[in-house]
């Protein structure tokens, strides 16, 4: 049982450039998120899902495009990378009772 | 809208004082409030939460207290210890549409032996 699982660890990008971080779970939760952490900002929702089809939009959505195609995995997408998307990101998944669980996050840099 | 706010931003205690970290929440539909640790380059863990059908929980030296009045909770740590040092945050679920989890903006907490 790997939990949640994300790819790449780090990134490093340039300014225009698009990429996808991957997110995988293992754990059949229908619940998957994404956020991202800033320094003094905490965790900010992204993006999030409530089963495969189905995703909805967070706190801070502008540039990033998810999908849902399996219970299993929650790609983002960013299509058109800027310095100001410069973060650690985090995906998770939640468990039936509410608790989340977190991948070990990807800290993506961008030029 | 939905949104957590959280004090102190920044916390520096002696060891074996009590830490206490304070947050507030903008929805009176929330009814779940989990706390996170984070430590230096890893993922925030789960370390306690409340749901709104109780006012207080402890798990050992720490303890989180729910005032649904007054649209605040707060996390209690004992007897600190220097691995207690961590970021915290604390968050809170919205059920407006599907259920969101929003978080605080975090307490770097540091204790110093």
């Amino acid at each position: 049982n790997a939990g949640v699982t994300q790819t790449p660890k780090f990134q490093v990008l340039k300014t225009g450039q698009s990429m996808t971080l991957q997110c995988a779970q293992d754990m059949n939760h229908e619940y998957m998120s994404w956020y991202r952490q800033d320094p003094g900002m905490g965790l900010r929702l992204i993006h999030y899902s409530v089963g495969a089809g189905i995703t909805d939009q967070g706190e801070v959505p502008n540039g990033y495009n998810v999908s849902r195609s399996t219970t299993e995995d929650f790609p983002l997408r960013l299509l058109s990378a800027a310095p100001s998307q410069t973060s650690v990101y985090f995906c998770a998944s939640r468990s039936a009772n509410e608790k989340l669980f977190f991948g070990s996050g990807t800290q993506l840099s961008v030029l | 809208g939905e949104n957590v706010e959280q004090h102190p931003s920044t916390l520096s205690v002696q060891e074996g004082d009590s830490a206490v970290i304070k947050c507030t929440y903008s929805d009176s539909a929330s009814n779940y409030f989990p706390w996170y640790k984070q430590e230096l380059g890893k993922r925030p863990q789960l370390i306690i939460d409340i749901r709104s059908n109780v006012g207080e929980k402890k798990d050992q030296r720490i303890a989180v207290t729910l005032n649904k009045t007054a649209k605040h909770f707060s996390l209690h740590i004992t007897e600190t210890q220097p691995e207690d040092s961590a970021v915290y945050f604390c968050a809170a679920l919205f059920s407006g549409g599907y259920n969101k989890l929003i978080f605080g903006a975090g307490t770097r907490l540091a204790v110093h032996p």
